[in-house]
């Protein structure tokens, strides 16, 4: 079985500075690993996934994530955030079979203050 | 064009009430999903149904009874709510790993 972990639940941050969303998994099989992003009363969309190859993956709005195997990690990065960036942030994780089940983190709120 | 269609957007509904909560997927994908995120934002998977078999069957109270009639489509009735079943519910569907939820039904019961 799988499990996510995301250590911070909440992160505020001054807008344009730097941020990074702490994710660890857990899981006895080669995984898949995602982040969505879930807005104020809206659904979650994806932001970026790593399937294979290059362990930096490029997102959407300038986010990108690196896999690290060794540590179990997953940890969500942007250069400079903006108020805009403001939302639930969950890490995922899936086994690598079809119709296989994605399993979440419990979310980290990124506060952006101006 | 919506990927991942629910409805209704919004239930309130009294306790011992039965609702459904339809969704439909528009991308082809042989798998779909129910999942339920309570008041702490906490995503848990209920139901997986590939190709309108049931594959994933979670700790889910026999109130809630999932319905596929063809793999566009996964219906999610509850019988009898209570005040715990209030949450928002998240249909989705994937396809060789890419997961597309919809906007979510957010369940009120009183």
């Amino acid at each position: 079985a799988q499990s996510v972990t995301q250590l911070d639940s909440q992160v505020p941050v001054f807008e344009e500075a730097p941020v990074e969303l702490r994710c660890n998994y857990s899981s006895s099989v080669s995984v898949y690993l995602f982040w969505y992003v879930q807005y104020p009363n809206q659904g979650l969309q994806l932001l970026l996934k790593y399937l294979s190859g290059s362990t930096l993956v490029k997102g959407i709005n300038g986010f990108e994530a690196e896999f690290n195997k060794s540590q179990t990690s997953f940890h969500l990065r942007k250069p400079s955030v903006h108020i805009s960036d403001t939302a639930e942030y969950f890490c995922a994780v899936s086994e690598r079979s079809s119709a296989s089940k994605i399993i979440f983190g419990s979310g980290t709120r990124l506060s952006i203050r101006p | 064009d919506t990927a991942v269609s629910q409805t209704p957007k919004y239930l309130v509904t009294q306790m011992g009430n039965d609702k459904s909560i339809k969704c439909e997927q528009n991308l082809g994908h042989d798998t779909m999903y129910w999942y339920k995120q309570d008041s702490k934002k906490f995503l848990k998977i209920m139901f997986s149904y590939n190709n309108k078999e049931l594959i994933i069957n979670e700790t889910v109270p026999n109130r809630f009874s999932p319905k596929s009639p063809d793999k566009a489509h996964l219906n999610l009735h509850i019988n009898s709510l209570e005040l715990g079943d209030s949450a928002v519910y998240f249909c989705a569907s994937s396809q060789n790993y890419g997961y597309t939820f919809g906007s979510g039904t957010r369940l009120t019961v009183v």
